[in-house]
């Protein structure tokens, strides 16, 4: 049971480039979660899906998209990167029998650089 | 809007010592807190989750409690030890908002042997 699995580990991107961060997670989360954390900061969430084909926007979506067409994966597309785009990007899972309950699994994260 | 503030940013302590790490959070309409903890290039580590109707949970050497009604909790660590060195973070499941954690900046503590 490998949980939350994310890859690359690290990634320099130059301007303009895109990437696709992938994650997966084998614990049959029907939750599952993009955030990005920048140097001395919190996480901040990017976009989260409570299941297969659906999707919404977390509090700084812009510069991103997502998709999620099976449970296990929910890839993260960054498209022009940005160097405001440098930052590390953790995906989480959860499978909240209640929301006082949700408790959300982590993987260890990409970092990313774009120069 | 929700915020969640950690204080201190950065605390270091001789091993040993038992220390008291703070979160407090604007808005008391939450489902659930939850303290994560986070080593230097890795991925977070969930240690305690306290649901609303809660008011502490003890794992080990750790206890978390949570007043709501002042919107705050408390993480304490007994008998501190080196290998707790890492960043502590605090995060709050809110009520006014869909799906999101609420995260702080997280205390970077250091044990010194």
């Amino acid at each position: 049971n490998a949980g939350v699995t994310q890859t690359p580990k690290f990634r320099i991107l130059k301007i303009g480039q895109s990437m696709t961060l992938q994650c997966t997670q084998d614990m049959n989360h029907n939750y599952m979660y993009w955030y990005r954390q920048d140097p001395g900061m919190g996480l901040k969430l990017i976009y989260y899906s409570v299941g297969a084909g659906i999707t919404d926007k977390g509090e700084v979506p812009n510069g991103y998209n997502v998709s999620r067409s099976t449970t296990e994966d929910f890839p993260l597309r960054l498209e022009l990167a940005a160097p405001s785009q440098t930052s590390v990007y953790f995906c989480a899972s959860s499978y909240p029998l209640d929301r006082g309950r949700d408790e959300q699994y982590f993987g260890p994260g990409t970092r990313l650089t774009v120069t | 809007k929700q915020e969640v503030t950690q204080i201190p940013a950065a605390l270091s302590v001789p091993e040993g010592e038992n220390l008291v790490l703070n979160c407090s959070f604007t808005d008391s309409a939450i489902y659930n807190l939850q303290w994560f903890r986070q080593d230097p290039g890795k991925g977070l580590t969930s240690l305690l989750l306290i649901q609303s109707s809660q008011r502490e949970q003890t794992s080990g050497r750790l206890n978390a409690s949570l007043d709501k009604s002042s919107g705050r909790s408390t993480l304490y660590i007994a008998a501190s030890q080196p290998g707790d060195s890492a960043t502590y973070l605090c995060a709050v499941f809110s009520r006014d908002s869909s799906y999101k954690l609420i995260f702080g900046s997280g205390t970077r503590l250091l044990v010194r042997p």
